[in-house]
């Protein structure tokens, strides 16, 4: 049972070079979110996507782009990277009240 | 707005004493609380949850917490701290599924026990 699979697990970038994160989840939820995790200040909301097709911010969005591929498949894209956004990053998604959380890609931008 | 505050980042237990986490949480509607637990490099995994109804709930790994509406906290309790316990620990405040389930974190607390 796989549940939210997230790739890459570890990422380093340059200043500027751009990536995307995947996200794929074996569950049928429609729900699916992308947050980032930074010390002290638990996770915070980047998009979410509440079913195929939509997409909306959350509350930081700013330097991001998600595509909602399929129901399956939710991609986090950064077109320009900061180092303000080294941050571990989790997909999750949900069905009912319950969110269900990947393993998180660390990503370190230099 | 939703917003969680949890009191102290860093807690330490002896191995056998009471486990005590502070979660305090403000909610413009009737909330949904979860805990979720984080072991080093790891994804989140859900402790336990409120949504309706009991109080008091129970979840996994002798955890519990208790939903206290006059006090807007929701604290999480195990009487009794186990090595395996040391990780950090997030509490979340979301508004349910009406509202498309978007958790709000608080900062979190890290656990140590010591033996």
């Amino acid at each position: 049972n796989a549940g939210v699979t997230q790739t890459p697990k570890f990422q380093v970038l340059k200043t500027g070079q751009s990536m995307t994160l995947q996200c794929a989840q074996d569950m049928n939820h429609n729900s699916m979110y992308w947050y980032r995790q930074d010390p002290g200040m638990g996770l915070r909301l980047i998009y979410y996507s509440a079913s195929e097709g939509t997409t909306d911010k959350g509350e930081v969005p700013n330097g991001y782009n998600v595509s909602r591929l399929n129901k399956r498949e939710f991609s986090l894209r950064l077109e320009s990277a900061a180092p303000s956004q080294t941050s571990v990053y989790f997909c999750a998604s949900s069905e009912g009240a319950t969110i269900y959380f990947g393993e998180g890609s660390w990503l370190t931008v230099v | 707005a939703q917003s969680v505050t949890q009191l102290g980042s860093h807690v330490s237990v002896s191995e056998g004493a009471l486990v005590l986490l502070r979660c305090n949480y403000s909610s413009s509607v009737p909330p949904y609380l979860f805990w979720y637990v984080q072991y080093p490099n790891q994804g989140l995994q859900l402790l336990l949850k409120y949504t309706t109804g009991a109080t008091l709930v129970k979840g996994i790994n002798g955890f519990e917490a208790e939903f206290k509406k006059s006090e807007t906290s929701f604290h999480l309790t195990k009487p009794s701290a186990h090595m395996s316990d040391a990780a950090e620990y997030f509490c979340a405040v979301s508004k349910g599924e009406a509202a498309g389930n978007k958790l709000t974190f608080g900062g979190g607390t890290r656990v140590l026990v010591k033996p």
